[in-house]
This record gives structure tokens, C-alpha cells and sequence, in this order.
């Protein structure tokens, strides 16, 4: 199974909004709404930010939102902040029983 | 508030076999319907889905890594278990333990560092 393509850097201003795109195939993102996004900040575990496509954790700021469309989704974070600067990552069930990653995305808050 | 946490050596011999537990606290391995997967990450790489074990038994694993895994789970010690046999300078990564769901993890350990190398 290959890895969902993610741009590799995505970066914004204070207050702007960005949006990381995340393609994949038929047979993955096109094919389930089991698609999540995770943040991940340098040396620590990856925390989940969106599941179900656009369903949000407890504890998860609204300024992320999640979306799909065909074989691509996207992660928004609007009103974007200096803590957003991390590495985003999204994942697909597959129609393999199994999971697979982007290839990760690093966001910088200029 | 569940938590997970990855036990390990931290270095393993080329050829050898990689084994991490991960225990689970703050909640029954036993409850709810979830998925306990193993993932990895190489240093400064994306992370890689190694494989998931329910409470029944059942498995998947990553077909890339499907000849050398296997993932069992001790519900009496609350915990479950990883093997990566035949272990090169390839498998050297950060290891996470995570609980899921047919969508997400959404509770991850902290994460160990296993480094083969002679």
C-alpha cells in the first residue's frame, strides 16, 4: 500500500486560514469516511485532531476542520496560531483491513 | 483517561527479534470495541502503520511487514505485544502502541526508540 500524498510544507500568518490536502486512491480515502488527521509536535507522540473525516475530539480547538471530496481530503485550521506549528499527518482505513499514513505535512506560522 | 505506555529494549542485533509490550491503563484492554495498534516512525520520517490486534485475536497487518509480525494481546495483564523478527538497520524507528477505532487512534503511548545495530 503506498503512503496518501500530503504537500510537504504548508505555512501562513497569524489569523490566516490553510488548508492540507491529503489524496489518496478508490480503494482508501475515496472508499471509507474513516479518514483522521494528527498534529504532531518535534519529540512527542502524534495527537488525533479530526476522525470520521470531519468529526472533532473532545478537547479540539474549532479551528480545525476536516473534509472530503472523491479520493481527496483536507484539514483546515482557521485563525491560525504560533501552537499550530507542527507536522499534521493524515490516515485511511483501507479496504485491505489495514491503515495507512500521509506523508506528512510541516505547517509554519510565519 | 486511558493511557498507554511501550516497554522495550531499546537496542536490538541485526537478524534478531524485535519485542515491545505495550499495558494499558485507566480502562479494561477488555471493554468498548476497539483496535490495539502498533505504529513506527524512522527518525525525521512519516509514520508507518505496523499492525492491529483485537480482544478476540483477530489481526491485520501492514502487508509490507506482514511475513515478519506478529501482534497477540494479554487481557489478564492488560496488555499487548509486538515481535518483528528478522530485524535490519531498516526497522530502527520510534515504536507507538495506540488504541483504536475503525476510524482513528485516538490514544497513543509516548512512544520508544528501538535501535538495531550491532
Amino acid at each position: 500500500q503506498s503512503a496518501l500524498t500530503q504537500p510537504a510544507s504548508v505555512s501562513g500568518s497569524p489569523g490566516q486560514s490553510i488548508t492540507i490536502s491529503c489524496t489518496g486512491t478508490s480503494s482508501d480515502v475515496g472508499g471509507y469516511n474513516y479518514v483522521s488527521w494528527y498534529q504532531q509536535h518535534p519529540g512527542k507522540a502524534p495527537k488525533l485532531m479530526i476522525y470520521d473525516v470531519s468529526k472533532r475530539p473532545s478537547g479540539v480547538s474549532n479551528r480545525f476542520s476536516g473534509s472530503k471530496s472523491g479520493n481527496t481530503a483536507s484539514l483546515t485550521i482557521s485563525g491560525l496560531q504560533a501552537e499550530d506549528e507542527a507536522d499534521y499527518y493524515c490516515s485511511s482505513y483501507t479496504s485491505s483491513s489495514t491503515y495507512v499514513f500521509g506523508t506528512g505535512t510541516k505547517v509554519t506560522v510565519l | 483517561q486511558v493511557q498507554l505506555q511501550e516497554s522495550g529494549p531499546g537496542l536490538v542485533k541485526p537478524s534478531q527479534t524485535l519485542s515491545l509490550t505495550c499495558t494499558v491503563s485507566g480502562g479494561s484492554i477488555s471493554s468498548g470495541s476497539y483496535y490495539w495498534s502498533w505504529i513506527r516512525q524512522p527518525a525525521g520520517k512519516g509514520l508507518e502503520w505496523i499492525g492491529r490486534i483485537y480482544t478476540s485475536g483477530s489481526t491485520n497487518y501492514n502487508p509490507s511487514l506482514k511475513s515478519r509480525v506478529t501482534i497477540s494481546v494479554d487481557t489478564s495483564k492488560n496488555q499487548f505485544s509486538l515481535k518483528l523478527s528478522s530485524v535490519t538497520a531498516a526497522d530502527t524507528a520510534v515504536y507507538y502502541c495506540a488504541r483504536g477505532t475503525q476510524g482513528a487512534f485516538d490514544y497513543w503511548g509516548q512512544g520508544t526508540l528501538v535501535t538495531v545495530s550491532s
